[in-house]
């Protein structure tokens, strides 16, 4: 089956860093990779998402120049959170969906930040 | 705007009993609707869409136009049924919108 990798999947960092997650499809191409962010017991809330070679589209109230997403080839999305804070701290998911379309999404295992 | 709303965070059920998670959504076009679980430590996986009409791990799902609902049921629970559930509607944007969540847990 289409497997999606995150990585790191835990990272601590201080705060005002940057810090960059990637998301890569290992066994299928993906056009489109989505970024989701997850509080604790609450719902998967969409970020941006991200499609191979063009720039990503913004859900509202998500800052562009904050989370910076790069899509650069069909397998490969790397999220970046630049001059990291501590509300900034929480559990990323990236997800991917194939050339085929069928609507299916694969995720990553998340990775969780911790700014301190 | 689109909207998925699953009314229980928390549903507990004996095993062998019946299981309905609900799933009510809101949207102006033609929804198409799926289910997503997630077990304990594990990543999140598509377990149905509407539009397969499928039966899998014995959960069913019928889209009801009417009452705008789309809820999961199983007749029979078992305990490796306990996990988080995720109600999603994909909109004419090809994203997916997830309703808030409802842990289920399967008691012995």
């Amino acid at each position: 089956g289409a497997v999606v990798s995150q990585h790191p999947s835990r990272v601590i960092c201080k705060s005002g860093t940057s810090v960059k997650i990637e998301c890569r499809s290992l066994d299928f191409q993906a056009t489109t990779m989505f970024w989701y962010r997850q509080f604790p017991k609450q719902s998967l809330m969409l970020m941006a998402t991200s499609n191979e070679g063009s720039k990503a589209t913004y859900e509202q109230g998500v800052e562009k120049d904050k989370f910076l997403i790069n899509h650069a080839s069909l397998t490969l999305s790397t999220l970046t959170v630049t001059s990291a804070h501590p509300e900034d701290s929480s559990f990323y998911i990236c997800s991917a969906r194939g050339l085929w379309n069928t609507g299916e999404l694969f995720f990553g295992e998340g990775s969780r930040l911790t700014v301190l | 705007a689109q909207r998925v709303t699953q009314p229980e965070k928390l549903l507990s059920v004996f095993k062998g009993a019946p299981v309905e998670l609900k799933c009510n959504y809101s949207y102006s076009g033609s929804p198409e609707l799926f289910w997503y679980v997630q077990y304990s430590r594990q990543r999140l996986q598509l377990l149905l869409r509407h539009i397969s009409r499928e039966s899998i791990k014995g959960f069913t799902a019928d889209l009801n136009k009417g009452e705008t609902s789309f809820h999961l049921k199983k007749p029979f629970a078992q305990e490796e049924d306990s996990a988080m559930y995720y109600c999603a509607l994909k909109d004419g944007a090809q994203k997916l919108v997830f309703g808030q969540g409802t842990r289920l847990t399967i008691n012995p």
